[in-house]
């Protein structure tokens, strides 16, 4: 596609319910990134993917974050029994996978979570 | 660690006025540093980045930063500030990671700009 889309662009979930987000990364991008923006905070790393590998797993919060990515392209986060500070916009961004230099990524609009 | 920070939280300026955004990151080899615009409901829209070279980069906008490694600063200005740049501005730095890619943020700089 023309750029980064997630789905939904909005998302109120009850607490203690699983949530999936959807990032469609552009086409032909192997790198794809995933980052929680929460209210007067900055963008907090969660996983990063390299095709349908996650070899950072590192940023995920806790046990009830999981994401996966599928024939190189569509990926999604699952956020189980959710909580109320995993209420924050969550963000895709997509980059070609260069060796040189450091190719520039290219975010989504995210996705709002509001767990009431 | 790799890391960003961006001091000041909130600026407020004048529209025309000059405006400088800080940032200074913590990386022990050359950083790929980069800005990001992210204006009300919209995604982060690339500014400007610097991987080596001219210390001084141009961006889009008339955004300007400069890399100044003694410092490790990469602060970024604009000479004269429109309304329409109001928005939040962050500063990332890109670390290669076991042969990969990582790209750390910073807290973020929010800008209203007054008439």
């Amino acid at each position: 596609g023309a750029g980064v889309s997630q789905s939904p662009s909005n998302k109120v979930t009850e607490k203690g319910k699983d949530v999936e987000l959807r990032c469609d990364p552009i086409s032909g991008h192997t790198a794809l990134y995933w980052y929680r923006q929460s209210l007067g905070q900055g963008l907090e790393f969660l996983i990063y993917f390299q095709g349908n590998s996650a070899p950072d797993k590192s940023g995920l919060p806790s046990d009830r974050f999981s994401a996966e990515r599928t024939g190189g392209s569509v990926s999604t986060l699952t956020i189980q029994r959710t909580q109320q500070e995993d209420s924050a916009v969550y963000l895709c961004a997509s980059s070609s996978s260069g060796q040189w230099g450091f190719p520039e990524a290219f975010f989504g609009q995210g996705t709002r979570l509001t767990v009431v | 660690a790799q890391s960003v920070t961006q001091p000041d939280i909130h600026i407020t300026v004048s529209e025309g006025a000059s405006l400088e955004l800080r940032c200074n990151y913590s990386y022990g080899a050359t950083p790929y540093l980069f800005w990001y615009v992210q204006s009300p409901g919209q995604g982060l829209q690339l500014l400007l980045k610097y991987f080596s070279g001219d210390t001084l980069v141009q961006g889009i906008k008339g955004f300007e930063a400069e890399f100044k490694r003694s410092q490790s600063s990469f602060n970024l200005r604009k000479p004269s500030v429109h309304w329409s740049d109001a928005a939040e501005y962050f500063c990332a730095v890109g670390a290669k990671e076991r042969g990969y890619n990582k790209l750390i943020f910073g807290a973020g700089t929010r800008l209203a700009v007054h008439p």
